[in-house]
């Protein structure tokens, strides 16, 4: 059955202190790994797309990387905007529905 | 701002109940999606429609429905509603389908009392 594990459940930073989040994957045939922000009560916003093993985003403070089993957001120098719960999707197989982690919240303070 | 509209915002209704939840996708885009995001089961996909047709089908319960209309709009309708159906609704459209990004619209939150 395919699966995603995001670790871990919950951040705490301190402003400036750099951090990764790992998405781990279980699936066949990954068509697409994405990575959205989502604050509370609001709607997943996108990040990231990565689509094969070595591939690397990057925008501002955040840098998404991808292996055969996990994929990794960097947050490099955080800001208190930066809080938020982040999720980890993948589409896998012949389907388009995207299967979510749980997420990791993500807490930055000054 | 991801392009797509969801309408209401928020919504309490009483169990036994039926509303209907409306989506615009982004100008452009022919696929629809319904996710259901609750505090116990995080984000779950319900239904996808793909220009007016009924394409992937998640874990929707039978009291639940969609449609997506000749100007792919898209509704939910939840009928015979239960206090567990209280969690927030998303829609996500994409262009197409199949390896495509899915972008998320503001939510509707159910609040079934």
């Amino acid at each position: 059955e395919d699966q995603v594990t995001q670790s871990p459940e919950a951040l705490r930073l301190q402003e400036g202190e750099s951090s990764s989040l790992n998405c781990s994957y279980t699936v066949s045939g990954l068509r697409g790994l994405f990575w959205y922000r989502q604050d509370p009560g609001k709607g997943p916003e996108f990040l990231f797309t990565l689509y094969s093993a070595g591939e690397e985003k990057e925008k501002e403070r955040l840098k998404a990387t991808l292996t055969k089993k996990e994929s990794f957001l960097h947050i490099t120098a955080p800001k208190p905007e930066d809080s938020a719960t982040y999720l980890c999707a993948v589409q896998a197989g012949g389907y388009n529905k995207l299967i979510f982690g749980a997420g990791t919240r993500l807490a930055v303070h000054p | 701002d991801s392009g797509v509209t969801q309408t209401p915002k928020h919504l309490i209704t009483a169990t036994g109940q039926r509303v209907t939840l409306r989506c615009s996708p982004r100008s452009g885009d022919l696929s629809v999606y319904w996710y259901q995001q609750s505090l116990d089961q995080g984000l779950q996909f319900l239904i996808q429609y793909y220009n007016g047709e009924e394409r992937a089908k998640g874990n929707i319960l039978e009291r639940f429905s969609a449609q997506q209309f000749p100007d792919l709009h898209s509704e939910l309708n939840l009928s015979s509603l239960e206090l567990g159906d209280s969690a927030l609704y998303f829609c996500a459209s994409s262009p197409s389908g199949l390896g495509e990004t899915q972008y998320f619209g503001p939510g509707t939150r159910l609040l079934v009392l």
